[in-house]
């Protein structure tokens, strides 16, 4: 069973439009992170949404967690190819100490 | 700069070899990861370990194991690799308290033929 689902698995679009990627659960967080891939690399952190309600914004890339910590977004404005990876979100509770869980990821191409 | 280093970046066994994937951190972190990553299935845990000698379970402990003899390597072992094995293997390291972030490797994709 997925804990963490995330839609859509996969997104083609060209250079300059925008994007939404979502990150659902029934399950609460106490807080969610979302990383990006880049082929033949690791995953490497982008942000962590803490608070229920939350907005952080990278450059083009705006985060929002759910009111009800179980769900989060990843918004991409004007999207370039160097955004070009996949896009995983990792939710902690804390009562599952370290671990996270992974949704299986959006392999998100931006063709020029 | 957290730099995790993972021993091979691509590996070809047999089924039935011993594998040994090792992975080495230099920020002194105490938590360390093991996950293998299949497409359409994300990131599944393996094992992790929040101490030297301290392991514990994760969601597909079947099939491996793991030592963590120094704080900043810990090894991953296929005891008799099989064809299902085959996968990309990332580690992973977290330094301890309230950050949840995790500091990944390159990974090292296996092929068990």
């Amino acid at each position: 069973t997925q804990l963490l689902e995330q839609s859509p698995q996969f997104l083609s679009i060209q250079e300059g439009e925008n994007l939404t990627v979502y990150c659902n659960s029934s399950s609460v967080f106490s807080s969610l992170q979302w990383y990006r891939q880049e082929p033949g690399e690791g995953p490497v952190l982008l942000v962590t949404v803490v608070t229920g309600g939350e907005v952080k914004k990278l450059k083009r890339l705006t985060f929002q967690f759910g009111d009800a910590r179980k769900d989060s977004s990843l918004h991409i404005t004007a999207a370039q190819p160097g955004d070009t990876g996949l896009y995983l979100c990792a939710g902690a509770k804390e009562t599952s100490g370290s671990r996270l869980t992974f949704g299986e990821g959006t392999q998100l191409t931006v063709n020029p | 700069d957290v730099k995790v280093t993972q021993s091979s970046r691509y590996l070809v066994k047999r089924t039935g070899e011993k594998v040994f994937l090792e992975c080495v951190q230099d920020m002194d972190h105490e938590n360390m990861f093991w996950y293998r990553q299949d497409p359409g299935l994300g990131l599944r845990l393996i094992y992790f370990s929040y101490d030297v000698k301290m392991k514990e379970k994760g969601d597909i402990p079947e099939g491996y194991s793991v030592s963590r003899e120094k704080k900043e390597r810990f090894s991953l072992i296929l005891e008799s690799a099989s064809t299902n094995q085959t996968s990309m293997y990332l580690c992973a390291s977290r330094q301890g308290g309230a950050s949840y972030e995790q500091y990944f490797g390159p990974g090292t994709r296996l092929t068990v033929t």
